[in-house]
């Protein structure tokens, strides 16, 4: 389920479901979006990116869906596995300007 | 085919002391971007350079804090006079277009300041 802790929302997911990471963007006009992945003590991993004439793109068992009328992005990772626990942020940026990265989501693998 | 390379990974200071840290971007990546990280939060950012030129500061306080990216060498973010509250994670990102459509950063490994 998730639930929102002291500073970080959490994701728990049993290893092996899908896990659905949500995040809503503040920016209207924001045409390019990276999801990263960020383990203990290292620093964010990118993920996958999307730009804003597309909604939806996919890699090795994650997929980024993009929903501009409601400003929402969300990471799908397919039979979620011990090593995808980390806390994962999304990022937007408009043409010419700088990454604007969210509060980031805290997604913990149950075995 | 080395990443994006930071050192130290962990720096310890004193208040008052300086703090140095640096960040050697990925190979054929000439544009480079400092964030601060506090616990349990997102990256704020900090600061925007190419080679010899800082393009952004708007997110780097206008005290004690500066950065750098020489023509030969790594970029350096310099704190000085460093205080209680500069404690947190500093990582490097490069990437090798410039702030474009599709310009994606590419993170360090990060510096962890703690300042006692």
């Amino acid at each position: 389920g998730e639930s929102v802790g002291l500073h970080l929302p959490t994701l728990s997911v049993q290893e092996g479901d899908n896990s659905i990471i949500n995040c809503a963007y503040s920016n209207s006009a924001s045409d390019y979006f990276i999801w990263y992945k960020q383990e203990s003590g290292k620093g964010p991993q990118f993920i996958i990116d999307i730009r804003s004439n597309m909604d939806k793109r996919q890699g090795q068992r994650v997929t980024v869906l993009l929903n501009k009328t409601v400003k929402h992005l969300s990471l799908q990772i397919a039979a979620t596995q011990p090593g995808d626990s980390a806390v994962y942020f999304c990022a937007e940026k408009n043409y010419g300007q700088n990454f604007v990265f969210g509060p980031g989501t805290r997604l913990s693998v149950l075995p | 085919n080395a990443g994006v390379m930071q050192n130290p990974r962990h720096l310890v200071r004193r208040r008052g002391q300086e703090a140095r840290l640096r960040c050697s971007p990925m190979k054929g990546h000439s544009h480079v971007y400092w964030y601060r990280q506090l616990p349990e939060e997102g990256l704020k950012f900090m600061v925007y350079l190419q080679k010899e030129n800082i393009i952004d500061e708007s997110g780097m306080p206008k005290e004690r804090f500066s950065a750098e990216f020489p023509k030969e060498g790594p970029s350096i973010l310099r704190i000085q006079q460093v205080v209680r509250g500069d404690s947190a994670a500093y990582f490097c990102a490069s990437s090798l277009a410039s702030r474009g459509v599709t310009d994606t950063q590419y993170f360090g490994p990060g510096t962890r300041l703690t300042v006692l």
